[in-house]
């Protein structure tokens, strides 16, 4: 059974500053990696995905890695900011045509920015 | 452009009272659909899932039942609302024809009382 795993579970950090958010998964047999971000009483926000064929994906200030060998993701956010400060979260979508393109997801990271 | 929506957005129903949140996507065609729920301080949990019209998979074993009575309707229902079923709502759609990405409709927030 798939297990997501994210550290740390909450972060605050200043304004300005570079930080790395981890996400690791059990099983590698995986079809992609998706990090969300969820606002307060708010749905999920899709931030990038990365299938399991890649390395990276960039997206503004956003990048986000992926070594499927060994289980991880980290997403790395550079010069944060206030408005960064959200609950991420990051998911694994098993491969194979029985999974159904369903999610496995870890408990999130807390992120507050403060000014 | 691809558009989910959920209503209700916030919904107070007492013990016993019957349930019935609604999804719908715009946008795509034949997508795969599922319903999760996030209780307060936890993570998401995938209750169904459905590849099709008329098909459901329950992950779950619970009070709640789905449905799709069409194409891009996705439906979560309930017979009679425990307190256990309190909580925040979310209704999701991916396509293969597309990047196999997941995305997320706003939400319903669901308190018994």
């Amino acid at each position: 059974k798939q297990e997501v795993t994210q550290i740390p579970a909450a972060l605050s950090v200043p304004e300005g500053e570079n930080l790395v958010l981890n996400c690791s998964f059990t099983d590698s047999a995986i079809y992609n990696l998706q990090w969300f971000r969820q606002d307060p009483g708010k749905g999920l926000t899709s931030l990038l995905l990365i299938q399991s064929s890649q390395r990276e994906q960039t997206s503004g200030r956003l990048n986000a890695s992926l070594d499927k060998s060994s289980g991880r993701s980290t997403l790395y956010i550079a010069a944060s900011q206030p408005g960064d400060s959200a609950t991420y979260l990051c998911a694994v979508r098993i491969a194979g045509g029985t999974s159904y393109g369903k999610l496995t997801f870890g408990q999130g990271t807390i992120l507050t920015v403060h000014p | 452009s691809q558009t989910i929506h959920q209503w209700p957005a916030t919904l107070v129903q007492p013990v016993g009272s019957p349930l019935s949140l609604e999804c719908t996507v715009e946008g795509t065609s034949n997508p795969n659909l599922y319903w999760y729920r996030q209780a307060a301080g936890r993570g998401l949990q995938l209750l169904f899932y459905s590849v099709g019209i008329g098909q459901i998979s329950s992950e779950v074993p619970q009070n709640l039942s789905a449905s799709r009575p069409q194409d891009r309707q996705f439906i979560l229902s309930s017979k009679k609302l425990l307190l256990s079923d309190s909580g925040f709502y979310l209704c999701a759609w991916s396509s293969m024809d597309r990047d196999g990405a997941q995305y997320f409709g706003p939400g319903t927030r669901l308190t018994v009382t």
